[in-house]
């Protein structure tokens, strides 16, 4: 299996601009996560889907912020409009189960000047 | 809210040292898991602990969780330089949401 694929793997944009990164997870896990992570704040759950559906979008800093799962295949995260401290690095995670283990991507390194 | 501290934050040992991270909840956990994460890359799972008191080894990896489930440890033997790398648990609680730990940064000198 290719594992939990995630684009792109850097991306450098301005203040203001819309950012988009997206994530195909494991195919048959039922469970997609996303997580931000930083010096500061270390890995925040931001949100997480069962069967395509959000269930706990708590950890989503603010309404610029919003995530969608379409089917069963592909997730996106979107930013709109970004700021500075937006920067991090932002993992996709999927899961067979509820409480089962987290297969992680590569990351998507976002940098917001 | 549910909050997972670490310590410590950062380990240097010498090769061959045996080095362990402590992972504290707030909260009473359903299980928790144990990711290793290395320079530049993403997380990668250990193990999952779910019983109270329960002890799992790989090879020179010993895990431990807290009999009231609210702590955990994790204990490496004999460290060798490919032990680098940050360490973070991961509680999960009644929502079953994995709420990752704050992270020991372990490095290994040679």
């Amino acid at each position: 299996d290719a594992g939990v694929i995630q684009s792109p793997r850097h991306e450098v944009t301005e203040m203001g601009q819309e950012v988009t990164l997206r994530c195909k997870p494991i195919s048959g896990h039922d469970y997609l996560f996303w997580y931000r992570q930083t010096m500061m704040r270390g890995l925040e759950l931001l949100i997480y889907f069962n069967n395509n559906v959000p269930i706990d979008d708590s950890g989503m800093p603010e309404d610029r912020f919003s995530a969608k799962m379409p089917n069963a295949s592909f997730s996106t995260l979107k930013i709109q409009p970004s700021e500075p401290r937006d920067s991090a690095v932002y993992f996709c995670a999927s899961s067979l189960s509820r409480t089962g283990e987290l297969f992680f991507g590569e990351g998507s390194r976002l940098t917001v000047l | 809210g549910q909050q997972v501290m670490q310590i410590p934050q950062y380990q240097h040992v010498q090769e061959g040292e045996d080095f362990t991270t402590y992972c504290n909840s707030s909260t009473t956990l359903s299980n928790i898991q144990w990711y290793k994460q290395r320079p530049g890359g993403h997380p990668v799972f250990l193990i999952q602990l779910v019983k109270s008191g329960e002890v799992k080894k790989q090879k020179r990896l010993t895990f431990q969780f807290g009999e009231a489930k609210k702590n955990s440890s994790l204990h490496i033997t004999a460290t060798q330089t490919t032990d680098v790398g940050t360490y973070f648990c991961a509680g999960a609680s009644g929502t079953y949401k994995y709420i990752f730990g704050t992270g020991t940064r372990l490095k290994v000198l040679a």
